[in-house]
This record gives C-alpha cells, sequence and structure tokens, in this order.
C-alpha cells in the first residue's frame, strides 16, 4: 500500500520561480527519497535524506525532513521549462524495498 | 550508477494473451524489482525478483499471473498473463546496484508502456 501522500498533485508555475513539494508518512522510517519522472518514463533519483537529518541541498535541490511531523519538502529553486515531470517521495524502511508517495505534477512555463 | 534497459518499450496485445518484459542490467546487482504503474497514478512494487529462487510478490499480486524469473544477477523478466485491459500500465524494473548493497537507492529503467486491448 502507499504510505505517501503529496501536495500538491499540481503544481504550475513559471521559470524562475521556485517550487515547494510536501510529502507525509505514516510509519518509522529510515531514509525518504525524492524521485522524478519524465513523460511516463523511469525513474531518476534525485536525493536521499537520511532519518537522523533534518535538511539537504544538491544544486537546486533543497530537501527537509522533519520526523515528528513524518513530512518532508522538495524545494526547487530558480526553476526551468526543463523541470516539468512528475516528482516522487519514497520511503526507505528495512531492507531495500521502497514505499511511492502520490506525486506531484510540475509544471514549469517558460 | 547501473545502466538498465528494458524490452520492449511498448506493445498493444489482446485480451487474453501473455507479454514478457525482460529487464537487463550493465552490471551485477544485489536486488531487482518489477513495478507497475497504472495510469496517472504512483508505482506498485509487484515483487522482488531472487536471484536463483522464487520471487517474493506483494500483497495483491501471485505469481500464476506474474511470473517471474532472474537466472542471474545482470537478467530478469516479468510476464503479464491472460492480460486484460486493466493491465494497461507502465511496467519498470529497478535495481539496487552492488557498491550499495543493504541501501534503499534504487536505479529504474526505462519502462515498458503496455496496452491491452
Amino acid at each position: 500500500s502507499q504510505q505517501g501522500e503529496e501536495d500538491p498533485q499540481a503544481l504550475s508555475i513559471q521559470e524562475g520561480e521556485n517550487a515547494t513539494m510536501n510529502c507525509s508518512y505514516k510509519t518509522s522510517i529510515n531514509n525518504l527519497q525524492w524521485y522524478r519522472q519524465n513523460s511516463g518514463r523511469g525513474l531518476v533519483h534525485l536525493i536521499l535524506i537520511r532519518s537522523n537529518e533534518r535538511e539537504k541541498h544538491s544544486g537546486r535541490l533543497r530537501v527537509t525532513l522533519d520526523t515528528s511531523k513524518k513530512s518532508s519538502s522538495l524545494l526547487i529553486t530558480a526553476s526551468r521549462a526543463a523541470d516539468t515531470a512528475s516528482y516522487f517521495c519514497a520511503t526507505g524502511t528495512s531492507g531495500s524495498r521502497l514505499t511511492f508517495g502520490e506525486g506531484t505534477q510540475l509544471t514549469v512555463n517558460p | 550508477s547501473a545502466v538498465i534497459s528494458q524490452k520492449p518499450s511498448r506493445d498493444i496485445c489482446q485480451r487474453g494473451t501473455s507479454l514478457t518484459i525482460q529487464c537487463q542490467v550493465d552490471s551485477q546487482v544485489t536486488m531487482m524489482f518489477w513495478y507497475r504503474q497504472q495510469p496517472g497514478q504512483s508505482l506498485t512494487l509487484i515483487a522482488t525478483a531472487n536471484q536463483g529462487s522464487e520471487a517474493t510478490y506483494e500483497s495483491g499480486f501471485v505469481i500464476d499471473k506474474f511470473p517471474i524469473s532472474r537466472p542471474n544477477l545482470t537478467f530478469s523478466t516479468l510476464t503479464v498473463s491472460n492480460m486484460s485491459p486493466e493491465d494497461s500500465s507502465i511496467y519498470l524494473c529497478s535495481v539496487v546496484p552492488s557498491e550499495l548493497a543493504g541501501g534503499n537507492t534504487q536505479y529504474f529503467g526505462p519502462g515498458t508502456r503496455l496496452t491491452v486491448l
């Protein structure tokens, strides 16, 4: 079953603006990851944040994790048209299995 | 990171038939998974493909419908059997590379888009 819920389901912004997506989950986790999917293709791993971390940066990406609220956010700064994609959070527990959230469809308008 | 290919990339099939999807990795991996993504939905794990033994299926998925093989550390197949229109989905394989063994980070193939008429 899907444990992650993401909001918003869809987000439309202008190029240069920041995009923020949120993810909530229900059970204890070892880590939380964000993936991007372009147009029904394979997923690309963006960033992983461990349960003992609160914030992580990678280029224009900033991820936060609040384990007390069981939530995470992904911020994409200075967005580009090429950032248009679906973004999924995924929680990792024991072993290598992942549970994916429902996803946010981001559209960046030129 | 591992390079993963899937065949076919897409197919249109008649109901009642079966389709076998191949997943090939360019390096040995510890874990291989198969996911289904129904139209407009998120990913649902079908099963973990175990090398040399039967796959481990998630709740709601059974071997008779989704037989899986994994003869070695770089290759796996998923068969969608006795298809119905409800099986129309994107099917994705993913792997955990050996150097990341024990972790959760997965690398995904490009997916197989299946349409059942």
